[in-house]
């Protein structure tokens, strides 16, 4: 998983409660990604960082937000957890946002919100 | 698995067999191409890429081709084998809003019979 990883791998958690999802990676990439897997909807962008303090939003932000204080992590925080959030959480890192530059993946976190 | 999708389309073939997994995309300008693999309970991992000044390219045991006219991409597996069973994902890295994103398609099941 490129030196990707993920914690924590499943969680279980009831409605109105906060959730962080950690990503952490070895490789030293700028850019860092949120995605979430769902069926029938694929993979969809939450939130990307482009640098330490910098994100911006993706297709389904509402409801997430995000921090990266350090390179190697990416942080995902739910507020207030709803059943609409359960879902299979994947992080990817790609060197730049360029033409050609690809995303690698972490193993996912499945998330179940009660 | 992990929630890839509970009506993806399947091609189911026999071990030893060539696999041809196809894909459309959606914006003529998209310049890279992706194919993901998917096991279960695991993220994507990158299998090969394309841009779109090449119409073929060859790794181990999978081609990749790419059809611009028709904005077709299709994944050809040689010698299918059982670990090779996986949902597979054409992605195109498009510019959107001042800055590529990855879309990914809605993913191929390929089961592998022994």
């Amino acid at each position: 998983d490129a030196g990707i990883t993920q914690s924590p791998r499943h969680k279980v958690t009831e409605t109105g409660t906060p959730v962080t999802l950690r990503c952490h990676q070895t490789e030293n990439h700028r850019y860092m990604y949120w995605y979430r897997q769902d069926p029938g909807h694929g993979l969809r962008l939450i939130h990307y960082s482009y640098g330490v303090k910098d994100t911006d939003k993706g297709e389904v932000s509402d409801g997430y937000s995000v921090s990266r204080s350090k390179t190697e992590d990416f942080l995902l925080t739910l507020e207030s957890a709803t059943s609409s959030q359960t879902s299979v959480y994947f992080c990817a890192i790609s060197e730049g946002q360029g033409s050609t530059d690809t995303q690698y993946f972490g193993p996912g976190t499945r998330l179940t919100v009660l | 698995g992990e929630s890839v999708g509970l009506h993806l389309p399947t091609l189911s073939v026999q071990e030893g067999d060539n696999s041809i997994i196809n894909c459309a995309y959606s914006n003529s300008a998209s310049d890279y191409f992706i194919w993901y693999k998917q096991e279960s309970g695991k993220g994507p991992q990158f299998i090969i890429d394309i841009r779109s000044n090449m119409d073929k390219r060859q790794g181990q045991r999978v081609t990749v081709l790419l059809n611009k006219t028709v904005k077709h991409l299709s994944l050809q597996i040689a010698a299918t084998q059982p670990g090779d069973s996986a949902v597979y994902f054409c992605a195109e890295n498009m510019y959107e809003d001042s800055s590529y994103k990855l879309i990914f398609g809605s993913g191929t099941r390929l089961l592998v019979r022994p």
